[in-house]
C-alpha cells in the first residue's frame, strides 16, 4: 500500500462543476503539498498546509491531521483547470512522498 | 522575480554516458530538491541540498549524485546512464527547509 493515496485517479467533469480530489496518507507528516502538473511536465505548487484550510481564487485545500486526510476543491471548474493534481507529504528530513496523481479533465 | 530555472529543457544521451542537469533556485532560497518522474511512475525524491550540503537522498544508486554551489545553484549528475533513467527530472527550491517549495519546469532526459 502506498503511503499517499489519491482518489479518484481520473476525473472528467463538465465546465462549472464543483471538483473534489482526495488524499489520504498513512505516515506522520509535517506538511502537505498540493501540486498541479500541466502537460509537458511543468509543476506548480498550489498549496502547502499543515492544518485547517487555505483558499486561493477558485481553489480550496483542507487538511485533517487527525484523520490523515486532505482534500482539494475547485469551484466553477474551467477547461484550463485540466491537469494532473498531485498530493505530496513531507515525511521528515524534507523527503517528499508523492501520491500517484489525479488526472482531471474539464470539458467545455 | 525569476522562478526556479532548469537547464537544459531536453537532453538526449546514449547508454553509458553521463548527464549533467542544472538548477538555479529562486534568489535567496537555500534548499534545493531533485525529483525524478519516470514514464508511468509518480514523482520520486532524489536529493536534498541545503546550505551547500547534501542533507538527504532517496532510494537511488550512487550513479545519481549532485552538488550545491556557493550561491545555492545545484547540479545533478547521472553516471553510466541506463535506459530506465529516461525521465523528467524536476528541481524545486525553498527559502528554508520548513517553507513551501517551488518547482522548475524540469529537464526531460532521454537515454537511447
Amino acid at each position: 500500500k502506498n503511503e499517499v493515496e489519491q482518489s479518484p485517479q481520473n476525473l472528467t467533469a463538465q465546465e462549472g462543476e464543483f471538483i473534489t480530489i482526495n488524499c489520504s496518507y498513512s505516515v506522520g507528516i509535517s506538511a502537505l503539498h498540493w501540486l498541479q502538473q500541466h502537460p509537458g511536465g511543468g509543476i506548480v505548487s498550489l498549496f502547502m498546509l499543515s492544518s485547517g484550510k487555505k483558499k486561493h481564487g477558485r481553489l480550496i485545500a483542507t487538511i485533517n491531521i487527525q484523520e490523515k486526510h486532505s482534500s482539494l476543491h475547485i469551484t466553477a471548474s474551467h477547461p484550463r483547470d485540466s491537469a494532473v493534481y498531485i498530493c505530496a507529504v513531507f515525511k521528515g528530513a524534507q523527503k517528499l512522498v508523492f501520491g500517484q496523481g489525479t488526472r482531471l479533465t474539464i470539458n467545455p | 522575480e525569476a522562478g526556479v530555472t532548469q537547464s537544459p529543457t531536453h537532453l538526449i544521451k546514449t547508454r553509458g554516458q553521463q548527464a549533467t542537469l542544472r538548477c538555479s533556485p529562486i534568489s535567496g532560497h537555500t534548499s534545493v530538491y531533485w525529483y525524478q518522474q519516470a514514464l508511468g511512475l509518480g514523482l520520486q525524491f532524489l536529493l536534498w541540498y541545503d546550505e551547500g550540503e547534501e542533507r538527504n537522498r532517496g532510494n537511488f544508486p550512487p550513479r545519481f549524485s549532485g552538488r550545491q554551489f556557493p550561491k545555492y545553484s545545484s547540479e545533478l549528475n547521472v553516471n553510466a546512464l541506463e535506459l530506465e533513467d529516461s525521465a523528467l527530472y524536476l528541481c524545486a527550491s525553498s527559502l528554508t527547509p520548513q517553507t513551501e517549495a517551488f518547482f522548475g519546469q524540469g529537464t526531460r532526459l532521454t537515454v537511447v
